[in-house]
């Protein structure tokens, strides 16, 4: 079965770190790009990041740019989010996302997510 | 950046029912436009890539129209596993910007 699994949510301090996973199977993971997308709590979807299937190219959201880093280890079929300098803004749930192979890159297949909640 | 706007936010309707819901992107996106269902307390499912292309298992009562900048959701007959919200995105560049949904409720 094809399959993400995050985790790494939790609660944390404004300020403060979280480095969050997410398991790949069912699938060659190396074969795919893949991203980050947030929800907060009754909104709607933000995407936050983006990583090629070989890390060469690498982006993110305004919103996240120079505190959030992606990446992946295709040797351990997991995807990486270590998010720093959190905000409360941050509270959300955080879900991985595989990019279709398909030319029009929609996101075909979706963690569960895990909650980031940042508060003091 | 690109800006997607969907109309309407919500809408109430019955089972049998014909719905559309629409997306306008801010500039042009070609058929870069994606469709996704959410139910409540789950992950975003993919319906529609490419503007009209339905995912596989997706049911065929559901149908993406349009190019450009202008797109249409129709669900050609509501099912009750239909209530959920309904969220369109541009794949055309980065980033990747969603509308701001649609919620499909129960009238």
């Amino acid at each position: 079965e094809v399959q993400l699994v995050e985790s790494g949510g939790g609660l944390v301090q404004p300020g403060g770190s979280l480095r969050l996973s997410c398991a790949a199977s069912g699938f060659t993971f190396s074969d795919y790009s893949m991203n980050w997308v947030r929800q907060a709590p009754g909104k709607g979807l933000e995407w936050v990041s983006y990583i090629s299937s070989s890390s060469v190219s690498i982006y993110y959201a305004d919103s996240v740019e120079g505190r959030f880093t992606i990446s992946r280890d295709n040797a351990k079929n997991s995807l990486y989010l270590q998010m720093n300098s959190l905000r409360a803004e941050d509270t959300a749930v955080y879900y991985c996302a595989r990019v279709t192979a398909a030319t029009f890159s929609a996101f075909d297949i979706w963690g569960q997510g895990t909650m980031v909640t940042v508060s003091s | 950046d690109i800006q997607m706007t969907q109309s309407p936010s919500s809408l109430s309707a019955s089972v049998g029912d014909r719905v559309s819901i629409t997306c306008r992107a801010s500039q042009t996106i070609n058929s870069y436009l994606n469709w996704y269902q959410q139910k409540s307390g789950k992950a975003p499912k993919l319906l529609i890539y490419a503007a009209s292309t339905l995912q596989s298992g997706v049911p065929s009562r559901f149908s993406g129209s349009g190019s450009g900048t202008d797109f249409t959701l129709t669900i050609s007959s509501l099912q009750p596993e239909d209530f959920a919200s309904y969220y369109c995105q541009q794949s055309y560049n980065t980033p990747r910007t969603f509308g701001q949904g649609t919620k499909v409720e129960i009238k």
